[in-house]
């Protein structure tokens, strides 16, 4: 089955720099990768997401960049703020297993000073 | 703001005892998940519905879970009898179609002793 590897565990950066969480997943036919966002104790909530027909997706501060040849996928935020310190997930997704099954990541621990 | 919505939010109850979360899909999804969240295994899925079917259950140990919709507004998953390794937040997900994006609801914090 699909593998979603996920790094760095952690990653602490200033107000101001940039973060850039990297993914990796197994199956080719993965074809929709979400990130999501988990302040403590709260729900994880969607902040981007791009498809296999896509290389790039930005929204504002963050971007997510997907390599299908590699299979590797990318978020990247800009001009951090405290309040982008939180969990962050990535995940891949192919209709495969019959159904849209969501693989997750093991989660990146963004921490961003003032 | 549509939102899925999760009762109870805190659950604390004894090894042996029955538990059971219950889900509201925001209205009109017609895809429903439940996931449970540790610290050791993350993100797992346990059930997937379609259209009110379960179409998948195979992270779920069936043994002691179980999960069920019994109308497109409610999702349960129920475990009986609790472990003290049942301990975990379980967030239920809900979505519009296959490959569309998955919302999920706010958690059940779950506490076995």
């Amino acid at each position: 089955g699909e593998n979603v590897e996920q790094h760095p565990s952690t990653l602490s950066v200033q107000e101001g720099d940039s973060a850039v969480i990297k993914c990796t997943y197994s199956d080719s036919a993965s074809n929709y990768f979400p990130w999501y966002k988990q302040e403590l104790g709260k729900r994880p909530q969607l902040i981007i997401d791009i498809r296999s027909n896509v290389g790039e997706k930005k929204d504002q501060r963050i971007a997510v960049t997907l390599n299908k040849t590699a299979k590797h996928f990318s978020l990247h935020i800009t001009e951090t703020q405290p309040e982008d310190s939180a969990v962050y997930f990535c995940a891949a997704s192919n209709p495969r297993t019959g159904f849209q099954k969501l693989v997750f990541g093991t989660g990146t621990r963004l921490l961003v000073s003032p | 703001d549509a939102r899925v919505t999760q009762t109870p939010r805190d659950k604390v109850t004894e090894m042996g005892q029955e538990v059971t979360m219950r889900c509201q899909p925001i209205l009109g999804h017609n895809t429903v998940f439940w996931y449970r969240q540790t610290m050791m295994q993350g993100l797992e899925l346990l059930a997937y519905f379609r259209n009110r079917a379960p179409l998948d259950d195979s992270g779920m140990p069936k043994d002691r879970f179980s999960a069920e919709m019994p109308d497109a507004t409610l999702a349960t998953l129920k475990i009986q009898p609790s472990e003290p390794r049942d301990s975990a937040v379980y967030f239920c997900a809900s979505g519009l179609g296959d490959g569309e994006t998955q919302y999920f609801g706010p958690g059940t914090r779950l506490l076995v002793l």
